[in-house]
């Protein structure tokens, strides 16, 4: 079965540094990867996808992610963090058994100080 | 948030009622899902529809049931067998271009 993991619960960040969002997963064939956003008592926000092709992707408000074969990795990132990044991050993956299903990770606390 | 709509934002019942939840969406979508999040766990899949008069069961269907009578429309009833409702509902939908699922803003339901 395919999944992803949030190694972090939480990323504290200042104000103007790099934010990184860490996302592994675990796939038998070729993962599609998602990433997601929610503010506080929100629906969640698409940000940015890898299907296939350049393993830099870029998504809305700045955010870029990795994907990384190797290191069976996809982490967000942003160059120069603010203090309305501050939300909850999820990274998803694609069933590979199910077209028409997603798994999330369990979520990173993002809090970003000015 | 956009396109899809969820109604009430915040929905108070008693014990041992059922209560049905409101999610439509605008974007032409034949997909749509409802997922409950809690506090740690993520999000799981309650029940999701391919396409009208369709739906099957996610990860935690018991106690939920759901109708798909129109494309627009999946509203989901937490009935009073489910055994802790008390959760923040989600819907979604999906474009039928893309894997990506699109989110409403949510229905906090709390069950006293």
């Amino acid at each position: 079965a395919q999944s992803v993991a949030q190694p972090e619960d939480q990323v504290n960040v200042a104000e103007g540094n790099p934010l990184t969002v860490k996302c592994t997963y675990s796939v038998s064939g070729n993962p599609y990867l998602f990433w997601y956003v929610q503010y506080p008592n929100r629906g969640l926000q698409f940000l940015l996808k890898y299907i296939t092709g350049d393993n830099l992707v870029k998504g809305s408000y700045g955010f870029e992610a990795e994907f990384n074969k190797s290191q069976t990795s996809f982490h967000l990132k942003k160059p120069s963090a603010l203090v309305s990044d501050s939300a909850l991050y999820f990274c998803a993956v694609r069933d590979l058994s199910n077209d028409y299903k997603l798994s999330f990770g369990a979520g990173t606390t993002v809090t970003v100080r000015a | 948030d956009g396109g899809i709509t969820q109604s009430p934002k915040y929905l108070f019942r008693k014990e041992g009622q059922n209560v049905t939840l409101s999610c439509e969406q605008n974007l032409n979508h034949d997909a749509m899902y409802w997922y409950r999040q809690d506090p740690g766990q993520g999000l799981r899949l309650i029940y999701y529809s391919q396409i009208v008069n369709d739906f099957q069961k996610g990860d935690i269907a018991e106690g939920y049931s759901v109708s798909r009578e129109k494309k627009e429309s999946f509203p989901l009833t937490v009935t009073s067998a489910q055994k802790n409702p008390t959760a923040f509902y989600l819907c979604a939908s999906r474009s039928p271009q893309g894997y990506e699922q699109y989110f409403g803003p949510g229905t906090r339901l709390t069950v006293t």
